[in-house]
């Protein structure tokens, strides 16, 4: 079993609204990511951290920002939700660079947003 | 274009039947492939990673094969359990960039039914 946490599972909120997904981890990976999925389709890497005070843009555009302030938390927030952003986030963790091989990546339960 | 493409796109079978799903890509320079488990409405569960050098690789009931000349790998379950009704995604990371980008396919959508 991963520990990786991720809250609120569920959310649904209005147009406009501030919202933060919470990711912890209790693995002592340096490695952090959030990817973006909707249903059915592929996962869309959004965001993605190397360390403490390291984050860095991923493949697909997205208008949330990070933080990583401490190695075992990286929060996800939406300045001004709108309905486009709704999806589900999943946020990950490893203990080596996610693609170099003998990294598995650890994922979380996912965060599902409705934005109406 | 490095892509991932998975097939079926869904499919049904009876439990205690054996299934096999598909992976093609073209992603490249190629690392390694990860097949990924994921059950409605949560994360994505690791079953295998295969190099380049591996040609199978098992996990229980789950065998991978990897033919890295025909850039194909399959992914076989055996026995089937109701439990195994999920998505089962394929996912290839390159070796061209120092994050080791990871392609993921869409997924093949598994129900067994009783």
């Amino acid at each position: 079993e991963a520990d990786i946490y991720q809250t609120p599972r569920y959310l649904v909120i209005g147009t406009g609204k501030k919202i933060t997904l919470e990711c912890s981890q209790t693995m002592g990976h340096d490695k952090m990511y959030w990817y973006q999925q909707d249903p059915g389709m592929e996962l869309h890497l959004i965001h993605y951290s190397y360390g403490v005070n390291s984050t860095e843009k991923g493949d697909l555009s997205s208008e949330s920002t990070v933080s990583r302030i401490r190695t075992e938390h990286f929060p996800l927030t939406l300045e001004s939700a709108r309905p486009s952003h709704t999806s589900q986030y999943l946020c990950a963790s490893s203990e080596g660079t996610q693609g170099r091989s003998g990294n598995t990546i650890y994922f979380g339960e996912g965060s599902w947003l409705t934005v109406v | 274009k490095n892509q991932v493409e998975q097939s079926p796109q869904s499919l049904i079978i009876l439990e205690g039947k054996n299934c096999t799903l598909q992976c093609n890509y073209t992603v490249s320079p190629f690392s390694n492939l990860r097949w990924y488990k994921q059950d409605t409405g949560r994360g994505p569960v690791s079953l295998t990673i295969m190099t380049f050098s591996e040609n199978t690789k098992s996990n229980g009931r789950y065998t991978a094969t990897l033919d890295a000349d025909t850039k194909q790998s399959s992914l076989h379950i055996t026995a089937s359990q109701l439990s195994d009704s999920a998505s089962y995604i394929c996912v290839v990371s390159d070796r061209g960039s120092t994050l080791g980008r990871l392609y993921f396919g869409r997924g093949t959508q598994l129900t067994v039914w009783p």
